[in-house]
């Protein structure tokens, strides 16, 4: 069965440090990475999918099919940046369309 | 970027009692759409996957007549919580995904406490 394993459920930096966040999966199919955000009080939203290969909010993330990682990273973190960051594996075949979150990482940046 | 409306966004009610959720996509047809249920502090765990005009599929370990799911049009899925009890208290998400759509967007959540 699909995992999504983020190991760290708290992560504090300061602002202007860079931040990593790591997720981990376990998938026999072709894998589909992505990052969903929510901030405080705000519904969950697409930050980026490995896909696109984009640079949302000066996040990036690579996927590594040998370390079986999508970790996110960010080179200077911003205080806005704090929020609940979840890692989500996209299944394929006949699940096609279907997410496996992670459990989440809640990102603090202090000032 | 597309928007997923929920209501209600709280409901309080007794146990045994009935609870249904609406999950509306506004400015786009949702050919399918999932309902996830996350606990305090927890992930998002998908109940149900959606497409327009059949039945509901239900995750291992999802009662599906406990968590009915309906999705009679492209911009409408409803979930009701029959015999509602305590341990069904939740936080319940819906999300959308369009055709040819390459994410889902996700509704605000329905919070639901049974007393």
């Amino acid at each position: 069965a699909q995992r999504v394993t983020q190991p760290e459920k708290l992560l504090s930096v300061f602002k202007g440090a860079p931040v990593e966040l790591k997720c981990n999966y376990s998938y026999s199919g072709s894998p589909e990475l992505f990052w969903y955000v929510q901030y405080s009080r705000q519904r969950l939203q697409l930050l980026l999918r490995h896909i696109s290969r984009e640079s949302i909010k000066g996040f990036t993330a690579d996927l590594n099919k040998g370390e079986t990682s999508f970790h996110l990273k960010k080179p200077f973190a911003q205080e806005e940046d704090s929020a609940m960051y979840y890692c989500a594996l996209g299944l394929g075949g006949t699940s096609y369309g279907k997410l496996t979150f992670g459990q989440g990482t809640i990102l603090t940046v202090h000032p | 970027g597309a928007v997923v409306s929920q209501h209600p966004s709280w409901v309080i009610c007794k146990s045994g009692t009935s609870v249904k959720i609406e999950c509306r996509s506004l400015d786009f047809q949702a050919t399918t759409m999932f309902w996830y249920r996350q606990f305090p502090k927890q992930s998002l765990m998908l109940m149900a996957t959606s497409n327009e005009g059949s039945k509901a599929t239900y995750e291992q370990g999802v009662e599906k007549d406990k968590f009915l799911i309906n999705h009679a049009s492209l911009t409408l899925s409803t979930l009701t919580v029959t015999s509602a009890h305590p341990e069904d208290s939740s936080f319940y998400i819906c999300s959308g995904k369009g055709l040819g759509f390459h994410e889902q967007f996700f509704g605000p959540g329905t919070r639901l406490t049974v007393l």
